[in-house]
């Protein structure tokens, strides 16, 4: 029940296309769902997170969409470039008590130029 | 403003021994959280530290320890080495209660022969 659910394992755009990668929850008791983003050697990032009051949060080219009911939230990436290329993690947590993240697998995405 | 720090970046250890890794957090962050990193398991939670306490744990044997002093810098311990332990090893601070706070350091580098 604690588990995130993601996908695509990997994903390969290109340049100037849309990604999205989907996830999805079972612990309805999680109240803030964030997407990090990892390039190789660094630690996570993070891009933009959403809480379950909203159904949709964007910022510049990334969008969350989030459906409750359906228990998934997904990331789409507008316009994507060669930069982008890095690992995405969603995540979720209950924020009543401390930080403590159950992220997702991971989805390595590729954007070609 | 500096960021998350954590020493050492790259460690070689052998079997059985023991381990120490440090991680500072960014000033005013009194919230420490660590995760383990493997391509097998991705991103998993180990402990959350605020104000000297362990307020969060995870799903990790005994061997998995940490503490927090009252400047607010974290160490994690892990005894009895196994091969498995090979992992990057994440420290990320946050601002109490403030999840979009929650910057993640570069990691530690932990290779077990």
């Amino acid at each position: 029940q604690q588990q995130v659910k993601q996908s695509p394992q990997s994903l390969i755009v290109q340049k100037g296309g849309i990604s999205i990668i989907n996830c999805a929850y079972e612990n309805t008791a999680f109240d803030y769902f964030p997407w990090y983003q990892q390039f190789p050697g660094k630690g996570p990032a993070l891009l933009i997170a959403i809480r379950p009051d909203v159904s949709e949060k964007k910022e510049g080219r990334f969008t969350i969409s989030f459906n409750k009911s359906a228990k998934q939230f997904s990331l789409h990436i507008m316009d994507s470039q060669p930069g982008d290329s890095a690992t995405y993690f969603c995540a979720a947590s209950m924020n009543n008590y401390g930080q403590n993240f159950v992220f997702g697998p991971g989805t390595r995405l590729s954007v070609l130029p | 403003k500096a960021g998350v720090t954590q020493t050492p970046r790259y460690l070689i250890k052998t079997r059985g021994q023991q381990v120490t890794l440090s991680c500072s957090p960014i000033s005013g962050h009194r919230s420490v959280s660590w995760y383990q990193q493997t391509p097998g398991q991705g991103l998993q939670f180990l402990f959350e530290y605020f104000s000297e306490t362990q307020r969060n744990k995870g799903n990790f044997p005994g061997r998995f320890s940490g503490r927090q002093f009252s400047n607010s810098r974290s160490e994690m311990n892990v005894s009895t080495l196994e091969l498995g332990d090979s992992a990057l090893y994440l420290c990320a601070s946050s601002l109490e209660g403030s999840p979009d706070t929650q910057y993640f350091g570069p990691g530690t580098r932990l290779t077990v022969l």
